[in-house]
Formats: C-alpha cells, structure tokens, sequence
C-alpha cells in the first residue's frame, strides 16, 4: 500500500450539481496531482498542486479545481457536471514532484 | 499526433517468454519518464523510474532513447502475475505536465 487514501469511494452525483473529492497524501510528501481516467484509457493529468500552490494544469476546464492544505492533503472541486464526468478520479502523491504513488481512486457517476 | 503514444495490443505471450514495449514521445523538453502498471480496476502502480544510462531492476529494464525519443521496458521470464495494463509517463518540469500513455494490455499465458 502507499498510503494515499481517498473519499469517497464511490459517489453518484446528478447533471449540474457539484461534488468535492478528498486526499490525503503519503506521510513525507508535499506534491499532489489529481488525475481523470476513463475506461479503457490513461489517467489525464488534471492539475498538481506543490506546497499548496497549483504548479501545472492540463486540459480540464475552471470548472474543475483544487486545494491543497498545509498537511498537504488536498481537494478536488468539479461544479456542474456533466455526464462525460462520470470517471474514476485519483490521486497521486511525491516529493517535490517525483515519482507519484497513486491512491485507490473515487469512482464518479453522473446520471 | 498524441504527445505519448503506446502500442495498446494486447501482447498474449507465454509464461518464461521475454516481451518488450515501447513508448514514444513528441516533446523534446520532457524531464522525467516512468513505467508504472495497472491492474484492472485499481489504480497505477510505480514499476520503475527511466533514466538516460538505462536501468534494471529484477527481470525488468528500462531504458530512455532522447534522440529518438521514445523509452521502452523489457519483461523478462515473464510470470503470470505480470499480466497488467503497463503505462508510460512522461513529465515536463517546466510546465509541471505529466502525460500518461493509453497503456499495453499485457497477457501472460500459462
């Protein structure tokens, strides 16, 4: 185990409403990124976040976006969902941007 | 062109055979390349880190081409617990952008 951990689980949200995504990171870490997977495809790089600062962005839209905390545990925020949102979201933990360790993931489905 | 590209296969081999995979790249500025593996709902697990002298841990080696970008792992005496999807990363330091490949859908037969 890594000793990311992520909250939920699972979560089922509806069209339009907005969900908060939890992380905590592995114990010495202070970089997280927040990753979207699809089935069948990659993990897509959302955003990282570095000494609770954001320090990268992919290609998501704003309405996706983060925290970071002085324990360095983090958020993830995604207002009006959209079907196409329905994805299993994880997160990653390193040290000062190195190799990341990833957590369990929270699956999101969006009717 | 996608900036990480993988073959998706699936590679079906048997037990004890040697299988390779590569990944190609499209920006030449990437810093940092990694493989990690993934089975099938869970997440990503860190196989190992690519450098530029190439290395080697256990039956798995690494190894990072810049001039032609691309970076590749060989399995070998492959086991059936080595049947994974195996994801390439490579990330830019000055954008802080880390890209992952589709992934190799690897099989191992007994």
């Amino acid at each position: 185990e890594t000793g990311v951990t992520q909250s939920p689980t699972h979560l089922i949200k509806t069209r339009g409403q907005q969900v908060t995504l939890r992380c905590s990171s592995q114990s010495g870490h202070n970089t997280v990124s927040w990753y979207q997977q699809a089935l069948g495809q990659g993990p897509q790089f959302i955003f990282q976040y570095y000494r609770e600062e954001e320090n990268g962005r992919g290609n998501f839209p704003p309405r996706f976006s983060g925290l970071q905390f002085p324990n360095y545990s983090s958020e993830l925020n995604v207002n009006a969902l959209e079907l196409d949102d329905s994805a299993l979201y994880l997160c990653a933990s390193s040290f000062s941007r190195e190799a990341e360790y990833f957590g369990p993931g929270t699956r999101l489905t969006v009717t | 062109r996608k900036e990480v590209e993988q073959d998706p296969g699936p590679f079906n081999v048997p037990e004890g055979a040697t299988v390779a995979f590569n990944c190609t790249y499209s920006n030449s500025a990437s810093q940092s390349f990694f493989w990690y593996r993934q089975d099938c709902r869970k997440e990503p697990k860190l196989l190992m880190s690519v450098y530029s002298s190439g290395n080697e841990d256990g039956r798995f080696t690494a190894q990072l081409n810049r001039a032609s970008q691309y970076i590749s792992l060989l399995i070998r005496d492959s086991k059936l617990s080595d049947s994974a999807t195996y994801l390439c990363v490579v990330q830019s330091s000055s954008a802080s952008k880390i890209i992952f490949g589709s992934g190799t859908r690897l099989s191992i037969r007994p």
